[in-house]
């Protein structure tokens, strides 16, 4: 079956852009993660939402960036004024809402130059 | 909240020998413990989890992990490598609550089959 779809998959920004990046998760999943991997570093954490609701946002380093998931389906990670330690690979998961069972898109890797 | 420390960046080894990845995480809850391994360019895929019951979890294409309370590691284990299995291998924590939680990675071990 389908998996967990991301676009881009690849993103250049010149610094200042605003981009966004979308994820498409596995129909019926109620959660959706995003996370951030810098180069060499393992996912570190953004935000999490329950259908529609974003229940954490913790993790969104800071005011740039904003996600939504306005019908509790696809989400959209939005940074605005983008820097260059923006630059990562942006990954998406949905769950069914048991534990663990996180399943990951293939990731939008977004170069600010 | 958790970390999530993994001992080794890299671990080169020849094909068909024994591989241990090292796993250990701190936490001031209880937690569930998962490996995930990532191909280039490609996301994560769930290796295997543990979630409670036996400590020795098997998961796919033939690996293994061994949770250690006392020892609050979670090290991962396959007893002969393939070329196939080179990748990287994230270890992961969330704490043990009702609903879903976040994961809480390590750096990541990169595994270098040798032929």
């Amino acid at each position: 079956g389908a998996g967990v779809s991301q676009s881009p998959r690849y993103k250049v920004a010149k610094r200042g852009q605003d981009v966004a990046l979308r994820c498409d998760p596995i129909s019926g999943h109620v959660s959706l993660f995003w996370y951030q991997q810098a180069l060499g570093q393992g996912p570190e954490f953004l935000t999490y939402f329950q259908n529609e609701a974003q229940l954490d946002k913790s993790g969104l380093p800071s005011d740039r960036f904003f996600a939504e998931r306005p019908e509790g389906s696809v989400s959209t990670l939005k940074i605005q004024r983008t820097q260059q330690e923006d630059s990562a690979v942006y990954l998406c998961a949905s769950s069914p809402d048991r534990v663990g069972e996180q399943y990951f898109g293939p990731g939008t890797r977004l170069t600010v130059t | 909240a958790q970390s999530v420390t993994q001992l080794d960046s890299q671990v080169p080894v020849f094909e068909e020998a024994p591989v241990e990845l090292r796993c250990n995480y701190s936490s001031s809850v209880s937690v569930y413990l998962f490996w995930y391994v990532q191909y280039p360019n490609q996301g994560l895929q769930l290796l295997l989890k543990y979630l409670s019951g036996s400590t020795l979890v098997k998961g796919i294409n033939g690996f293994e992990a061994e949770f250690n309370k006392s020892q609050t590691s979670f090290h991962l284990r396959k007893p002969s490598v393939h070329i196939s299995d080179t990748a990287e291998y994230f270890c992961a924590v969330s704490g043990r609550n009702s609903g879903n939680t976040p994961l809480v990675f390590g750096k990541g071990t990169r595994l270098s089959v040798i032929a």
